[in-house]
Parts: structure tokens; C-alpha cells; sequence
């Protein structure tokens, strides 16, 4: 069954800390990954997109990392500030286009 | 320019009222879908369209029927609303299918007692 796994549900640090967080998947075959991020009482906005050959993607503070042999990816956060508070999620699509949406990491960056 | 607007935010319905979300997205896609997301769950895909005049069943259709009858907007009905239809429904847009961007609206949370 084609899964997405978010670790952890939730995390909180303080603000100018930096923090990684986790998605497994084993979705297969496999087209492209995505992270995105909800503001509470918002839609998920993008931040970014890989495909299997790619490895890191930057936005900005936010990192993405894909390791496409054991189905893992992860999204740091440097220098976090009060407006990363939000909930992060992971995205995977196969070769027919659906995606599979994770449940989501909830940060919460305190000062 | 507002990218994905959706109408109402919120709204309270009896079990057997029907309702109508609409979408609009002002980018000239092709691609609209409406999602449902709820506690503990990852997103899900109700309904899609790959254009004007089509639609197709995503993962979780029965209880919704959509309209695309303009390519700006994406209609998602509720003939006859169940308790288990409270959610928060989202409308997301995409100029093509694959590893593209999907641009969300800001969402409808729609309680069913």
C-alpha cells in the first residue's frame, strides 16, 4: 500500500533554532516528492518539488533533502522564526500523477 | 490577481441539506481538484478535472458531485449532507498533471449536524 509517514507529529523549538523533520514513503513507483506548508486556517503552500534525481532543493531558509533508494526525505529549518509555525507536509507522487499527501508535522516556534 | 478563491469559508448544515462550494482561479488552468482534509488524515482527493466539461472521481467521491461548466471554476455539491461529510474542503489548481505546483484556496469548513 503506497504510504506516506511524517515524523514527528509535532515538535516545538525556539525562535534562531534550527530543525529537521522527517518523511518516510513507500510509494512505488516513484515521480516526485513535495513539502509543502499550512498556516492554520489556510490551504498548503508549496515550498518545494523533487524528482528522484535530485537530492537537495532551497527555498530560502527551508532545505529539502530526497534519498530515493531508502524512500526518505527531510525539510531543515535554519534560523527558525515565529511566522514557520505551521504544519508541514510531505508529498508523493507515483508515475500516475496521485498524490499521496502525509498527515503533516506541526512546528510551533516560540521566542 | 487572488490565484484560488473559494466560497463560502464556512457553513453549518442540517443532515439532508444539500450545498454548493465554488471554486474560482483566476491562472487559466487546466487542472482543478477538490480535496477533503480531517483530523489524523493526510489529504484526500474527492473529485478532479483535467478541463472545461470534464470531470472524474478521485479517492473518496460518493456523497459529492462537481461541475467544471466554465474553466475558471470547479463547483463541488453535497446532495444530501452526511455528519461524516464534516471536513474542511479544499480547492487546489495546476496548469498540468505531473510535477507541477498545485495552488490551494484558503479552504471551506463545513460542520453537518
Amino acid at each position: 500500500k503506497n504510504q506516506v509517514e511524517q515524523s514527528p507529529q509535532s515538535l516545538i523549538i525556539l525562535e534562531g533554532k534550527n530543525c529537521t523533520l522527517q518523511c518516510n514513503y513507500t510509494v512505488s513507483p516513484f515521480s516526485n516528492l513535495r513539502w509543502y506548508k499550512q498556516d492554520t486556517g489556510r490551504g498548503p503552500v508549496s515550498l518545494t518539488i523533487m524528482t528522484f534525481s535530485e537530492n537537495t532543493k532551497s527555498n530560502g531558509r527551508y532545505t529539502a533533502t530526497l534519498d530515493a533508494d531508502t524512500k526518505q526525505s527531510s525539510l531543515h529549518i535554519t534560523a527558525s522564526q515565529l511566522s514557520d509555525s505551521a504544519s508541514y507536509i510531505c508529498v508523493v507522487s507515483g508515475i500516475t500523477d496521485k498524490l499521496i499527501f502525509g498527515t503533516g508535522t506541526r512546528l510551533q516556534v516560540f521566542p | 490577481n487572488a490565484g484560488v478563491t473559494q466560497t463560502p469559508k464556512f457553513r453549518v448544515l442540517k443532515t439532508g441539506q444539500s450545498m454548493t462550494l465554488l471554486c474560482a482561479q483566476d491562472m487559466n488552468h487546466e487542472y482543478m481538484y477538490w480535496y477533503r482534509q480531517d483530523p489524523g488524515m493526510g489529504l484526500r482527493l474527492i473529485h478532479y478535472s483535467v478541463g472545461e466539461g470534464t470531470t472524474a472521481k478521485g479517492e473518496v467521491p460518493d456523497g459529492y458531485n462537481v461541475s467544471r461548466l466554465k474553466k475558471q471554476n470547479f463547483l463541488l455539491g453535497l446532495e444530501s449532507a452526511a455528519p461524516s461529510q464534516t471536513s474542511v474542503y479544499f480547492c487546489a489548481s495546476s496548469y498540468s498533471r505531473g510535477g507541477v505546483i498545485q495552488y490551494f484556496g484558503a479552504g471551506t469548513r463545513l460542520s453537518v449536524l
